[in-house]
């Protein structure tokens, strides 16, 4: 079945320190790929999105490239900030299209120092 | 325009009872999903409504079920609960390819 594996956390990183979350998946056909964070106390929100091969997601200074020969979804950020600091999920869908299930991985908790 | 809502906060049952929890959709959006995020772990799929019928299900037991209203919002309940139901219960709602979840459902079984 479907599958996402994230990076082993917790990650903590200075302020303006350049942040990756590995993240790779398993899954049948063409998924699309998310990347989810979700502040204390709060639901998740979409960060950003890739729906096929070499597409890149981006969004606050977040970006994500959909690499299919490495079946990986990788994020980065070029320098962090302390309003940064949440849990970050990624996620597929698959098949693509509207309404399809999501399939997490187990996320990772970001917390960044001033 | 209000997001999705859903109630209760937080909910304290005991073993074996039932519990219920709601949902209502963002604005123009007419498919729920349900999700369960155990402590520590990614979100977990239990199952999607659209028109008043379950439309796709995860690897959850008969003891999960579900409902939706013809306002498209939507109620899970879960029967005989067990202690492992402790969670955090995620519903999303969506009206093409984007979800958009809720702040959850904090559920405690004791």
């Amino acid at each position: 079945g479907d599958s996402v594996t994230q990076m082993e956390g917790p990650v903590t990183l200075s302020e303006e320190a350049f942040l990756t979350i590995n993240c790779t998946y398993t899954a049948t056909g063409y998924p699309s790929l998310f990347w989810y964070v979700q502040y204390p106390g709060e639901g998740l929100q979409l960060l950003l999105k890739a729906t096929k091969a070499d597409d890149k997601g981006s969004n606050k200074g977040f970006e994500a490239t959909y690499r299919k020969e490495t079946t990986s979804f990788h994020l980065e950020k070029g320098s962090v900030q302390v309003s940064d600091s949440a849990v970050y999920f990624c996620a597929l869908s698959s098949p693509t299209g509207a309404n399809s299930k999501l399939t997490f991985g187990k996320g990772i908790t970001l917390s960044v120092r001033p | 325009d209000a997001g999705v809502t859903q109630s209760p906060t937080h909910l304290i049952k005991t073993r074996g009872q039932q519990v219920t929890l709601r949902c209502s959709p963002k604005s123009g959006h007419d498919t729920v999903s349900w999700y369960q995020q155990a402590l520590g772990q990614g979100p977990q799929f239990i199952f999607q409504y659209y028109e008043e019928e379950e439309r796709q299900r995860g690897n959850f037991p008969d003891r999960f079920s579900g409902h939706q209203f013809p306002n498209y919002s939507s109620e899970l309940n879960v029967n005989a609960l067990l202690l492992g139901d402790s969670a955090l219960y995620l519903c999303a709602s969506s009206s093409g390819f984007e979800q958009y979840f809720g702040p959850g459902t904090r559920l405690t079984v004791t």
